[in-house]
């Protein structure tokens, strides 16, 4: 069965350090979303992205975040700047044609912020 | 604002009771669906059940079913024969499509459903 994944699983970076997230859709979704969750808190949507851009973004996506896919196949989250707030776990998911369709979650990376 | 409310932080029963997990949302559209994930200590989530709103009939998957309420906006979901492997955060979320091009989930804040043997 296709699933999503992401590497790596769990990343430690000292303040300030820049950070790539990465994630693998399903091969044949069109629409790329991350997600994260701050360690006993609920899941906060970050970004969705569809046909090479970004379709939307909550506050929390400010300009140390970026989304990219360079290659067709991943689907990449940057942060520039790590802060000690970053701490959380990030979700990739994807979902196909129609938003209503299920989105199909990743693992995670859990991201540590020294 | 769309937002969705679980009002239970965690909840425990017994294996093999039935337990209900409730959750609140507000929208002033017709037109979304609603879903239950299961994030086990692993972290993963994973899709339980949906419901799509214009749908009146309650969705099941096994042992997984859903009161859906359009009305109250209430979407409980309930777990029969509960079983130790559903030990988990609940999350109930929320989706509402064809409104610009919001296509985010919104999230409760999770109920943490323990199965003790």
């Amino acid at each position: 069965e296709p699933e999503v994944t992401q590497t790596p699983s769990h990343q430690v970076t000292q303040m300030g350090q820049e950070v790539i997230l990465r994630c693998v859709p399903i091969s044949n979704h069109l629409y790329f979303y991350w997600y994260r969750q701050i360690l006993g808190q609920k899941v906060e949507f970050l970004v969705s992205f569809y046909n090479n851009e970004i379709s939307e973004k909550s506050e929390i996506f400010d300009d140390q975040f970026s989304v990219e896919r360079p290659d067709g196949s991943n689907f990449t989250l940057k942060i520039r700047s790590t802060k000690l707030e970053d701490s959380a776990m990030y979700f990739c998911a994807s979902s196909g044609l129609g938003v209503y369709n299920e989105q199909f979650f990743g693992p995670g990376t859990r991201l540590t912020v020294l | 604002a769309q937002t969705v409310t679980q009002s239970q932080p965690e909840m425990s029963v017994q294996e093999a009771e039935t337990v209900t997990l409730s959750c609140t949302y507000d929208t002033s559209e017709n037109n979304y669906y609603l879903f239950w994930y299961k994030q086990p200590p692993s972290r993963q989530m994973i899709l339980v059940i949906r419901q799509e709103a214009y749908k009146q009939q309650n969705a099941t998957e096994n042992r997984f079913s859903v009161n859906f309420q359009k009305a109250a906006k209430s979407f409980s979901l309930k777990i029969s024969d509960s079983q130790l492997g559903d030990t988990a955060m609940y999350f109930c979320a929320f989706i509402q499509p064809f409104m610009d091009s919001n296509y985010q989930l919104i999230w409760g804040a999770g109920t943490k459903l323990i199965i003790k043997p």
